[in-house]
């Protein structure tokens, strides 16, 4: 079975700050590594996703986050966020196998002030 | 290429009554996902379609959810009679089947109410 955890359930960062969404999960088989934004009254939109290859994955909106198979983590970053990146924020995994069903994360609020 | 779609996009109901969600997925998306995201939790899998055969549905909280997927296109999820505690966010996601792409594509929800 699979289990993610974010350490923090709300972040307040001021704008052109950087931030970091941290993300731990627990596994005993391998998995694919996804972070999901939530803009207020929208669906999930993928931001990024680790499968194999670089530990260190770019995505969308200039956010970046890096693969630690040893400490089992998957922290989100970004080096300077707008206003516009005040969003929920989901980890998730998905097992190679058996239908790649989605374990998320219990989210992050990203409140990103003026 | 138009992405998952979801209907309604909000449901208010009183409990004991029933109510059908329905989904979209992108066309030629073999696989098809519901999630519930309650209240202040996380985003939970209910079932998972391969066409029109349900390959998992572990998540399924009981016998009041049926969900359904005739001749492997859109999904319905029956809720009767919905509880309180159906109330959040339904989500639906599709994904395809060729080896390789594992991206769900999500839809932006619908929020059911149960009063």
């Amino acid at each position: 079975a699979q289990s993610v955890t974010q350490l923090d359930s709300q972040v307040p960062v001021f704008e052109e700050a950087p931030v970091e969404l941290r993300c731990n999960y627990s596994s005993s088989v391998s998995v694919y590594l996804f972070w999901y934004v939530q803009y207020p009254n929208q669906g999930l939109q993928l931001l990024l996703k680790y499968l194999s290859g670089s530990t260190l994955v770019k995505g969308i909106n200039g956010f970046e986050a890096e693969f630690n198979k040893s400490q089992t983590s998957f922290h989100l970053r970004k080096p300077s966020v707008h206003i516009s990146d005040t969003a929920e924020y989901f980890c998730a995994v998905s097992n190679l196998t058996g239908g790649f069903k989605t374990i998320f994360g219990a989210g992050t609020r990203l409140f990103v002030k003026a | 290429e138009a992405g998952v779609t979801q209907f309604p996009s909000h449901s208010v109901i009183e409990k004991g009554q029933t109510v059908t969600l329905r989904c979209d997925p992108i066309s030629g998306h073999d696989n098809l996902y519901w999630y519930r995201r309650v209240m202040g939790k996380e985003i939970k899998f209910l079932l998972h379609f391969v066409k029109e055969s349900k390959q998992d549905e572990s998540g399924m909280p009981n016998n009041r959810f049926l969900a359904e997927r005739t001749g492997g296109t859109y999904s319905t999820l029956k809720v009767q009679p919905a509880e309180l505690e159906d109330s959040g966010v339904y989500f639906c996601a599709s994904s395809s089947q060729r080896p390789g792409l594992h991206e769900q594509y999500f839809g932006p929800g619908t929020r059911l109410t149960v009063t």
